[in-house]
């Protein structure tokens, strides 16, 4: 079936880091694809997403690129702050046959470190 | 803040018991997902209306149960409750029923004793 497989957390930074959490996704159309972001004590929010390959989605200096030959989604941001810990979920979004769906990935812990 | 408010914030119940909790969707959104986060399960989807209508249902028991009321707030009614229902109910929003953005609330945690 659908679904969408990060890496497990926690992953622990030092300020100023490279990040990179990894996605992959199994669907059987071609999904819309969402990195979401949520701090502590708060609901989701979306980060960034992308719609078709080769797309490459930005916020806050986070990026992915929609990689429909390897059926990833990583996300990467190249200086991570104190500020960037939270918990992370890579989503996809597929509608087929008037059926929608948006499944989330477990989830990744990110904790930065000053 | 997202615009979506949840209550209650927190409720502790007992086994056997029946909850409702309750959503309202950003102003102008008539899409409402459900969602449950528990620490083993992730984040699981569990059912999404579309201005009054059921559109998509995921993994909700059958002891749960929803409703979207024509004012676009929704009700989640959770009965016979186990401990295992103990979790964060999340509710979110979009503008249609296909979701480019879900705005979430801030979640109701929910401790079954």
């Amino acid at each position: 079936g659908d679904s969408v497989t990060q890496m497990e957390g926690p992953v622990t930074l030092s300020e100023e880091a490279f990040l990179t959490i990894n996605c992959t996704y199994t669907a059987t159309g071609y999904p819309s694809l969402f990195w979401y972001v949520q701090y502590p004590g708060e609901g989701l929010q979306l980060l960034l997403k992308a719609t078709k390959a080769d797309d490459k989605g930005s916020n806050k200096g986070f990026e992915a690129t929609y990689r429909k030959e390897t059926t990833s989604f990583h996300l990467e941001k190249g200086s991570v702050q104190v500020s960037d810990s939270a918990v992370y979920f890579c989503a996809l979004f597929l509608f087929s046959g008037g059926y929608n769906k948006l499944i989330f990935g477990a989830g990744t812990r990110l904790a930065v470190h000053p | 803040d997202s615009g979506v408010t949840q209550t209650p914030k927190h409720l502790i119940t007992a086994t056997g018991q029946r909850v409702t909790l309750r959503c309202s969707p950003r102003s102008g959104d008539l899409s409402v997902y459900w969602y449950q986060q528990s620490l083993d399960q992730g984040l699981q989807f569990l059912i999404q209306y579309y201005n009054g209508e059921e559109r998509a249902k995921g993994n909700i028991l059958e002891r749960f149960s929803a409703q979207q009321f024509p004012d676009l707030h929704s009700e989640l009614n959770l009965s016979s409750l186990e401990l295992g229902d103990s979790a964060l109910y999340f509710c979110a929003s979009s503008v249609g029923i296909v979701p480019g953005e879900l705005f979430f609330g801030e979640g109701s945690r929910l401790t079954v004793l």
